[in-house]
Protein backbone atom coordinates (compact mmCIF):
# COMPACT_ATOMS: atom_id res chain seq x y z
CA UNK A 1 0.00 0.00 0.00
CA UNK A 2 1.10 3.40 -0.76
CA UNK A 3 1.73 5.89 2.13
CA UNK A 4 0.00 8.36 -0.35
CA UNK A 5 -2.73 8.44 -2.80
CA UNK A 6 -4.10 10.75 -5.21
CA UNK A 7 -7.31 11.35 -6.65
CA UNK A 8 -8.40 11.64 -9.78
CA UNK A 9 -5.79 9.82 -11.48
CA UNK A 10 -6.51 11.92 -14.48
CA UNK A 11 -8.99 14.89 -14.79
CA UNK A 12 -10.14 16.57 -18.13
CA UNK A 13 -11.41 20.02 -17.43
CA UNK A 14 -12.84 23.08 -20.11
CA UNK A 15 -10.73 26.45 -19.46
CA UNK A 16 -12.06 28.19 -16.71
CA UNK A 17 -13.72 25.40 -14.56
CA UNK A 18 -12.89 24.95 -10.81
CA UNK A 19 -10.43 21.92 -10.45
CA UNK A 20 -9.81 20.24 -7.19
CA UNK A 21 -7.09 17.27 -6.60
CA UNK A 22 -7.02 15.45 -3.44
CA UNK A 23 -4.03 13.96 -1.66
CA UNK A 24 -4.68 11.41 1.58
CA UNK A 25 -1.52 10.36 3.19
CA UNK A 26 -1.12 7.42 6.07
CA UNK A 27 1.71 8.02 7.86
CA UNK A 28 3.18 10.81 10.42
CA UNK A 29 4.71 14.06 7.82
CA UNK A 30 6.96 16.94 9.06
CA UNK A 31 4.98 18.43 5.68
CA UNK A 32 3.21 18.02 2.25
CA UNK A 33 4.41 18.94 -0.73
CA UNK A 34 2.54 19.78 -3.97
CA UNK A 35 4.75 19.26 -7.40
CA UNK A 36 4.08 20.10 -10.84
CA UNK A 37 5.64 18.74 -13.92
CA UNK A 38 4.96 19.78 -17.36
CA UNK A 39 5.35 16.94 -20.19
CA UNK A 40 8.73 15.62 -20.72
CA UNK A 41 9.69 18.60 -18.33
CA UNK A 42 11.15 18.68 -14.59
CA UNK A 43 9.79 18.83 -11.42
CA UNK A 44 8.76 21.87 -9.98
CA UNK A 45 7.33 22.45 -6.22
CA UNK A 46 3.92 24.58 -6.17
CA UNK A 47 3.86 24.78 -2.04
CA UNK A 48 4.66 23.24 1.56
CA UNK A 49 2.71 22.70 3.88
CA UNK A 50 2.31 21.81 7.16
CA UNK A 51 -0.42 23.68 7.99
CA UNK A 52 -3.77 25.38 6.79
CA UNK A 53 -3.62 27.22 3.48
CA UNK A 54 -1.73 28.67 1.29
CA UNK A 55 -2.48 30.80 -1.86
CA UNK A 56 -0.19 31.66 -5.24
CA UNK A 57 -1.93 33.07 -7.64
CA UNK A 58 -4.78 30.87 -8.74
CA UNK A 59 -3.64 28.23 -6.90
CA UNK A 60 -4.68 27.07 -3.71
CA UNK A 61 -3.41 24.23 -0.99
CA UNK A 62 -5.19 23.49 1.79
CA UNK A 63 -3.91 20.64 4.65
CA UNK A 64 -5.95 19.24 7.32
CA UNK A 65 -3.68 17.65 9.89
CA UNK A 66 -6.26 15.54 11.72
CA UNK A 67 -7.69 13.98 8.81
CA UNK A 68 -4.81 13.59 6.72
CA UNK A 69 -6.07 15.28 3.73
CA UNK A 70 -5.05 17.84 1.41
CA UNK A 71 -5.92 19.42 -1.85
CA UNK A 72 -4.64 21.07 -4.43
CA UNK A 73 -7.44 23.55 -5.96
CA UNK A 74 -6.80 25.81 -9.22
CA UNK A 75 -9.58 28.43 -10.24
CA UNK A 76 -9.94 29.75 -13.76
CA UNK A 77 -8.31 27.20 -15.41
CA UNK A 78 -5.82 27.74 -18.17
CA UNK A 79 -4.30 25.08 -20.90
CA UNK A 80 -1.32 26.01 -19.28
CA UNK A 81 -2.58 24.55 -16.51
CA UNK A 82 -2.07 21.47 -18.04
CA UNK A 83 0.48 19.04 -16.07
CA UNK A 84 1.11 16.55 -13.39
CA UNK A 85 0.34 17.14 -10.45
CA UNK A 86 2.29 15.45 -7.59
CA UNK A 87 1.61 15.05 -3.78
CA UNK A 88 4.52 14.39 -1.21
CA UNK A 89 4.91 13.79 2.61
CA UNK A 90 8.09 14.35 4.06
CA UNK A 91 9.21 12.18 7.42
CA UNK A 92 12.74 13.59 8.32
CA UNK A 93 14.44 13.82 5.38
CA UNK A 94 12.28 10.88 3.51
CA UNK A 95 9.92 11.63 1.00
CA UNK A 96 7.19 10.08 -0.07
CA UNK A 97 5.17 10.73 -3.97
CA UNK A 98 2.02 9.95 -4.88
CA UNK A 99 1.56 8.31 -8.32
CA UNK A 100 0.39 12.43 -9.35
CA UNK A 101 -2.68 13.27 -11.33
CA UNK A 102 -2.89 14.05 -14.75
CA UNK A 103 -4.55 17.34 -15.69
CA UNK A 104 -5.90 18.70 -18.84
CA UNK A 105 -7.26 21.60 -19.57
CA UNK A 106 -9.31 22.03 -22.98
CA UNK A 107 -9.27 25.62 -24.36
CA UNK B 1 20.83 30.30 -11.59
CA UNK B 2 20.29 28.83 -8.36
CA UNK B 3 18.98 25.44 -8.40
CA UNK B 4 20.17 21.06 -9.16
CA UNK B 5 21.71 20.87 -12.19
CA UNK B 6 22.15 17.49 -13.35
CA UNK B 7 23.85 15.95 -16.48
CA UNK B 8 22.96 14.31 -19.21
CA UNK B 9 19.49 15.07 -20.25
CA UNK B 10 19.30 12.67 -22.32
CA UNK B 11 20.93 9.10 -22.46
CA UNK B 12 20.85 5.78 -24.78
CA UNK B 13 22.47 2.73 -23.52
CA UNK B 14 23.60 -0.53 -24.60
CA UNK B 15 23.20 -3.57 -22.03
CA UNK B 16 26.52 -3.73 -20.07
CA UNK B 17 27.81 -0.26 -20.17
CA UNK B 18 28.16 1.85 -17.82
CA UNK B 19 27.65 5.67 -16.89
CA UNK B 20 27.57 8.12 -14.43
CA UNK B 21 24.65 10.67 -14.00
CA UNK B 22 25.88 13.99 -12.74
CA UNK B 23 23.99 16.39 -10.28
CA UNK B 24 25.10 19.52 -8.36
CA UNK B 25 23.51 21.73 -6.28
CA UNK B 26 24.26 25.42 -5.27
CA UNK B 27 22.02 26.00 -2.09
CA UNK B 28 24.32 24.42 0.41
CA UNK B 29 21.75 21.46 1.17
CA UNK B 30 22.77 19.08 3.08
CA UNK B 31 20.57 15.92 1.84
CA UNK B 32 20.75 14.86 -1.87
CA UNK B 33 18.50 12.07 -3.75
CA UNK B 34 18.55 10.27 -6.57
CA UNK B 35 15.12 8.88 -7.88
CA UNK B 36 13.33 7.04 -11.10
CA UNK B 37 10.74 8.18 -12.44
CA UNK B 38 8.50 5.03 -14.30
CA UNK B 39 4.89 5.00 -16.08
CA UNK B 40 2.20 4.42 -13.41
CA UNK B 41 4.52 4.86 -10.60
CA UNK B 42 5.39 7.54 -8.10
CA UNK B 43 8.97 8.64 -8.18
CA UNK B 44 11.26 5.89 -6.08
CA UNK B 45 13.99 6.49 -3.97
CA UNK B 46 17.26 4.65 -5.12
CA UNK B 47 20.09 6.47 -3.50
CA UNK B 48 19.98 9.14 -0.53
CA UNK B 49 22.98 11.16 1.04
CA UNK B 50 22.10 13.07 4.34
CA UNK B 51 25.24 15.08 4.40
CA UNK B 52 28.50 15.33 2.80
CA UNK B 53 30.45 11.85 2.91
CA UNK B 54 27.00 9.66 3.73
CA UNK B 55 24.81 7.53 1.89
CA UNK B 56 22.20 5.46 2.14
CA UNK B 57 19.98 3.07 -0.14
CA UNK B 58 16.56 3.79 -0.55
CA UNK B 59 13.86 1.53 -1.81
CA UNK B 60 15.68 0.36 -5.03
CA UNK B 61 19.17 0.48 -4.68
CA UNK B 62 20.09 -2.94 -7.23
CA UNK B 63 22.02 -2.15 -10.07
CA UNK B 64 22.99 0.99 -8.59
CA UNK B 65 25.86 3.14 -6.62
CA UNK B 66 26.00 6.85 -5.66
CA UNK B 67 29.32 9.05 -4.67
CA UNK B 68 28.67 12.29 -2.40
CA UNK B 69 31.85 13.71 -3.53
CA UNK B 70 31.22 16.98 -1.46
CA UNK B 71 28.51 19.19 -0.38
CA UNK B 72 27.21 20.14 -3.65
CA UNK B 73 27.45 17.41 -5.92
CA UNK B 74 25.69 13.60 -5.83
CA UNK B 75 26.33 11.16 -8.62
CA UNK B 76 24.82 8.08 -9.89
CA UNK B 77 26.67 5.15 -11.25
CA UNK B 78 25.09 2.38 -13.57
CA UNK B 79 27.86 -0.12 -13.36
CA UNK B 80 26.03 -2.05 -16.15
CA UNK B 81 22.79 -1.31 -17.60
CA UNK B 82 19.88 -3.61 -17.89
CA UNK B 83 16.98 -2.76 -20.13
CA UNK B 84 15.26 -2.66 -16.56
CA UNK B 85 16.94 0.60 -15.58
CA UNK B 86 15.05 2.37 -18.56
CA UNK B 87 13.72 5.41 -16.95
CA UNK B 88 13.90 8.94 -15.63
CA UNK B 89 15.68 9.52 -13.23
CA UNK B 90 15.92 12.74 -11.16
CA UNK B 91 18.29 14.63 -8.78
CA UNK B 92 16.63 16.62 -5.52
CA UNK B 93 18.24 18.84 -2.81
CA UNK B 94 16.37 19.64 0.36
CA UNK B 95 17.66 21.79 3.37
CA UNK B 96 16.18 19.76 5.39
CA UNK B 97 12.09 20.31 7.01
CA UNK B 98 11.78 22.53 3.67
CA UNK B 99 10.99 22.48 0.05
CA UNK B 100 12.47 20.19 -2.21
CA UNK B 101 14.26 21.31 -5.09
CA UNK B 102 14.68 18.80 -8.23
CA UNK B 103 16.88 18.88 -11.32
CA UNK B 104 15.17 18.65 -14.68
CA UNK B 105 15.78 14.66 -15.11
CA UNK B 106 17.55 12.29 -17.15
CA UNK B 107 15.87 10.31 -19.74
CA UNK B 108 17.74 6.95 -19.88
CA UNK B 109 17.04 4.53 -22.52
CA UNK B 110 18.81 0.91 -22.06
CA UNK B 111 18.62 -0.98 -25.69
Amino acid sequence: KNEVEQSPQNLTAQEGEFITINCSYSVGISALHWLQQHPGGGIVSLFMLSSGKKKHGRLIATINIQEKHSSLHITASHPRDSAVYICAVNRGTQFYFGTGTSLTVIP
Amino acid sequence: NAGVTQTPKFQVLKTGQSMTLQCAQDMNHNSMYWYRQDPGMGLRLIYYSASEGTTDKGEVPNGYNVSRLNKREFSLRLESAAPSQTSVYFCASTAGYAEAFFGQGTRLTVV
